[in-house]
C-alpha cells in the first residue's frame, strides 16, 4: 500500500526558510486520483491544513495562513515538497504529508489517508 | 473559516464502555465530515468519512452519525487500543478545518 515519508532538517533558525520533502512509495504520485497534502500540528495543539498539490503542479493553499508557503512536486522522484519562508517560533510544529482523494462529480472526498509519520521542525536560534 | 468544536475536551472511560464524542460545526456542512484517531507521537489515522462511512480496516465498534452542524463519533465497546485523541474535520467549505481534539483517557 502507499506510504509517505517526510524528510528535512529538524532545526531551522528564525527568518530562514524551512524545506521539507515527502517521498511516496507503493504508488505513483502522478496518479490523477489524488492530491498531495501538507498539514501541521504545533506541539500539544490541533491540526492545521497548509495546502496540497496535484500531479499537474496545480496548488491550493489555506487562505487563512499567510502566503509564506510553497508546495512543489517532482514526479520523476515521486516526491513533493514544502517550503516556508521567514519562519518564526510560531512555525514550530510537526509537519505531516498526506494523500487526499480527488472529488468525484457527486461527492467531496477531502479527507486525508494515509499520512506520513510526521517530522518535528523546531524554529530556534 | 468554519469552526469545529468538539466536546468534551477530555473523556475518561473504562475498557468495555460505550463512549460518544461530539463535533459541532459553526455552519451547516451537510455530511462532509471525517474523524481521525491519533496516538502520541503518531500520525492521525482516518476512521470515518462522509460522517458515517467506515474506512476500510477500521473496527466496526467505531461508528459515526449526524449531518448539518451536529455529529457524533461512537465507540461501542472500548478496547485498550482505543485510548487516544480524536479529531473531526469538515470538508464542506474551503479551507478544510479540524476540531481541537478530544482526548480519551483510561479511567
Amino acid at each position: 500500500q502507499v506510504q509517505l515519508q517526510e524528510s528535512g532538517p529538524g532545526l531551522v533558525k528564525p527568518s530562514q526558510t524551512l524545506s521539507l520533502t515527502c517521498t511516496v512509495s507503493g504508488g505513483s504520485i502522478s496518479s490523477g486520483d489524488y492530491y498531495w497534502s501538507w498539514i501541521r500540528q504545533p506541539p500539544g495543539k490541533g491540526l492545521e491544513w497548509i495546502g496540497y498539490i496535484y500531479y499537474s503542479g496545480s496548488t491550493y493553499y489555506n487562505p487563512s495562513l499567510k502566503s509564506r508557503f510553497t508546495i512543489s512536486i517532482d514526479t520523476s522522484k515521486n516526491q513533493f515538497s514544502l517550503k516556508l519562508s521567514s519562519v518564526t517560533a510560531a512555525d514550530t510544529a510537526v509537519y505531516f504529508c498526506a494523500r487526499r482523494p480527488v472529488d468525484t462529480r457527486l461527492e467531496f472526498q477531502n479527507w486525508f489517508d494515509p499520512w506520513g509519520q510526521g517530522t518535528l521542525v523546531t524554529v530556534s536560534s | 473559516d468554519i469552526q469545529m468544536t468538539q466536546s468534551p475536551s477530555t473523556l475518561s472511560a473504562s475498557v468495555g464502555d460505550r463512549v460518544t464524542i461530539t463535533c459541532r460545526a459553526s455552519q451547516s456542512i451537510s455530511s462532509w465530515l471525517a474523524w481521525y484517531q491519533q496516538k502520541p507521537g503518531k500520525a492521525p489515522k482516518l476512521l470515518i468519512y462522509k460522517a458515517s462511512s467506515l474506512q476500510s480496516g477500521v473496527p466496526s465498534r467505531f461508528s459515526g452519525s449526524g449531518s448539518g452542524t451536529d455529529f457524533t463519533l461512537a465507540i461501542s465497546s472500548l478496547q485498550p487500543d482505543d485510548f487516544a485523541t480524536y479529531y473531526c474535520q469538515q470538508y464542506n467549505n474551503y479551507p478544510t478545518t479540524f476540531g481541537q481534539g478530544t482526548r480519551l483517557e483510561i479511567k
